[in-house]
């Protein structure tokens, strides 16, 4: 079966720096993305890790490892604009296709 | 150019009712995804299309939801005798490829609320 857990819920405060964690158990895995989304609009990609290690992308970067099954997403220099939901999702092979398996997401509040 | 586009963004129907949602992907993308999305949860995966071929509809939750992409491009998820816990948001995506290589883009979604 596939399980990704995150936190349901954070908060942080506007300049610093915030990790989100994401664990996860599933089969065929092909790689695990984070995807940032506002309040009624579509998630929009922030990150793709397929290997272990870090990737950095300006303000966001994102850690994997695949024999933990552990990832998470850190933001720094936060603004308020990052409230949002951050959402793990797993690429599965399946089939000959690939598809993405989502977590429930964590929702983030910045405040000043 | 243009993202991926939703028909219509909110939807009221009453319990019974029959719908159907559109899902305009972007131009020449091969895969094309449905994904069902409750309130405070992350998309859960409805089915995937390739081209026209539906490989994969084992994310529909029961006989009455049904999907087509009759010409490779537009896909319509249609939802017969609609009931109260099928209210929310579907999510199109599609993708230029079938591989490892490619991201998916989302579309806004269709809120669908069942009264």
């Amino acid at each position: 079966g596939q399980n990704i857990d995150q936190p349901t819920e954070m908060t942080a405060t506007e300049g610093a720096i915030v990790q989100i964690n994401c664990t996860y158990q599933t089969s065929g895995f092909n790689g695990l993305f984070w995807y940032q989304q506002h309040a009624g609009e579509a998630p929009t990609f922030l990150s793709y890790n397929v290997l272990d290690g870090l990737e950095e992308k300006g303000r966001f970067s994102s850690f994997l490892s695949r024999s933990k099954g552990y990832s998470y997403l850190l933001l720094k220099e936060l603004q308020m604009k990052d409230s949002a939901s951050y959402l793990c999702a797993v690429r599965e092979e399946s089939g000959g296709y690939n598809k993405l398996i989502f977590g429930a997401g964590t929702r983030l509040a910045v405040h000043p | 150019g243009a993202g991926v586009s939703q028909s219509p963004r909110y939807k009221v129907a009453k319990r019974g009712q029959d719908v159907a949602l559109r899902c305009d992907p972007i131009s020449g993308h091969v895969s094309l995804f449905w994904y069902q999305q409750a309130l405070g949860q992350g998309p859960e995966f409805l089915t995937y299309f390739q081209n026209e071929a539906q490989l994969d509809k084992s994310g529909l939750p029961s006989d009455r939801f049904f999907a087509e992409r009759p010409e490779g491009s537009v896909s319509t998820l249609k939802i017969q005798r609609t009931q109260q816990e099928d209210s929310a948001v579907y999510l199109c995506a599609s993708s230029p490829g079938t591989g490892v290589a490619y991201e998916q883009y989302f579309g806004p979604g269709t809120r669908l609320t069942v009264t």
